[in-house]
């Protein structure tokens, strides 16, 4: 298994540019999540998907469009580059269930995406 | 509403304990995580506990868990140097399975 990839991994943008990073893991994981990791903060939940069509905002959504047209994919769009989405951008898959009361959870990081804005 | 708070700095006498704690919110958090994260260096889930568990040892890692007062601690016995990093805190909370919350997290440094 790969686990969770990201490409690019660093990229510069000018303002009003748009992009896509994108994410794939090969693990069939139902849940996939962006974020975005900004100096002195956790990281901060940018959208998410419970499963193939299915797709929901987080903490910091404006500005980014998310779609999950497949289980392994899960890209994220940038409409118009601006300079406060500069950050470190992770893109992370999960799994989790519960059997006989007792949790047992299996979540993976990709390596990130280094973005600035100029 | 959702927050985790976690102090910003550590500093532990190498072989000592080390003890990070961190607070939540949200009581109908179901998973509560501990990463680790080095240098340039994306996230790795270091232990998590379910939410009806006290505690859970993991080698060198113990958690505790105070569902009453909301609070959430690693311990690190024998830190080695090896164990610099920022360490957050999250939980996945109750009404969305995929949504976890993250402290800012508690940078560890190990002095000689």
């Amino acid at each position: 298994n790969a686990g969770v990839t990201q490409t690019p991994k660093f990229q510069v943008l000018k303002t009003g540019q748009s992009m896509t990073l994108q994410c794939a893991q090969d693990m069939n994981h139902e849940y996939m999540s962006w974020y975005r990791q900004d100096p002195g903060m956790g990281l901060r939940l940018i959208h998410y998907s419970v499963g193939a069509g299915i797709t929901d905002q987080g903490e910091v959504p404006n500005g980014y469009n998310v779609s999950r047209s497949t289980t392994e994919d899960f890209p994220l769009r940038l409409l118009s580059a601006a300079p406060s989405q500069t950050s470190v951008y992770f893109c992370a898959s999960s799994y989790s269930e519960t059997s006989g009361g007792v949790g047992e959870e299996t979540q993976y990081f990709g390596p990130g995406t280094r973005l600035l804005v100029l | 509403g959702e927050d985790v708070e976690q102090s910003l700095f550590l500093s532990v006498r190498e072989g000592d304990s080390s003890v990070i704690n961190c607070t939540y919110t949200d009581s109908s958090s179901t998973y509560l995580y501990w990463y680790k994260q080095e240098p340039g260096a994306g996230l790795q889930l270091l232990t998590y506990i379910f939410s009806n568990m006290d505690m859970k040892q993991d080698q060198r890692l113990t958690v505790l868990l105070n569902k009453k007062d909301k609070h959430l601690s690693l311990r690190i016995a024998d830190t080695q140097t090896g164990d610099s990093a920022i360490y957050f805190c999250a939980e996945r909370v109750y009404s969305s399975a995929s949504k976890i919350i993250f402290g800012s997290g508690t940078r560890l440094s190990i002095r000689p």
